[in-house]
């Protein structure tokens, strides 16, 4: 099983909301991503989370809070967003951070911020 | 960082070799280099990675200059369902970073 999945598909949320995107894999991976991509744009990366420890903050603002419950769950949880935080929100696993290992995407929540 | 150089799009007819080109100037000796995919709105998909060596799995092949200063990846016969965005990406430290890649349409 190389998959990784996403809830929700999609989202519209407004300014004042809160929620949560979710993330799981069951591929025994310890590092776990979190990128945004807008349109047209490549995906950048926001958080990244080694044996369940947060290792990477790429400057992301507050209103978005990276959580990894267990070694098979990342959340990302979103308050007081803007609508310029609209994007398509990717995550991924790999077996570790470090060395050769490819990362495997899930299919990405579609945001809409209003 | 080391960064890529892609060209921002190439055209291909179906059931030809694809050549993706990817310049990699800066890299370091122990940085691979990745290749990714993104269909339309859909996650990236890993497609093969390398050090040194050529290397080829059952997706494309990827070739390695000798000075490890570009790469390509050659995609044995296109079909249309491999247009996409595709990715070079030479690892920084141990995380990717994604640069504009080459939007491949594969014609009929």
């Amino acid at each position: 099983d190389t998959e990784v999945t996403q809830t929700p598909k999609h989202l519209v949320m407004g300014m004042t909301n809160k929620k949560s995107l979710k993330c799981e894999q069951h591929m025994g991976h310890r590092a776990m991503y979190w990128y945004k991509q807008k349109a047209k744009k490549p995906p950048e990366l926001m958080f990244v989370y080694s044996y369940e420890k947060l290792s990477i903050n790429e400057s992301v603002p507050s209103r978005f809070s990276p959580e990894c419950p267990n070694s098979s769950l990342l959340n990302l949880h979103l308050h007081a967003l803007q609508p310029e935080d609209s994007a398509l929100y990717l995550c991924a696993s790999s077996q570790d951070r470090g060395g050769a290992h490819e990362q495997y995407f899930g299919p990405g929540t579609r945001l809409t911020v209003t | 960082d080391a960064k890529t150089t892609q060209p921002p799009s190439m055209d291909c007819a179906e059931g030809r070799a694809a050549n993706l080109p990817c310049n990699h100037s800066t890299i370091s000796g122990n940085e691979y280099v990745y290749w990714y995919r993104q269909i339309h709105s859909q996650g990236p998909q890993y497609i093969i990675h390398g050090l040194k060596n050529n290397e080829t799995n059952e997706m494309a092949s990827l070739i390695i200059t000798e000075d490890r200063k570009s790469s390509t990846l050659i995609l044995p016969h296109a079909t249309l369902r491999d247009t996409a965005v595709y990715y070079c990406i030479v690892r920084v430290a141990y995380d990717m970073r994604f640069g504009a890649g080459t939007r491949l349409t594969v014609k009929p």
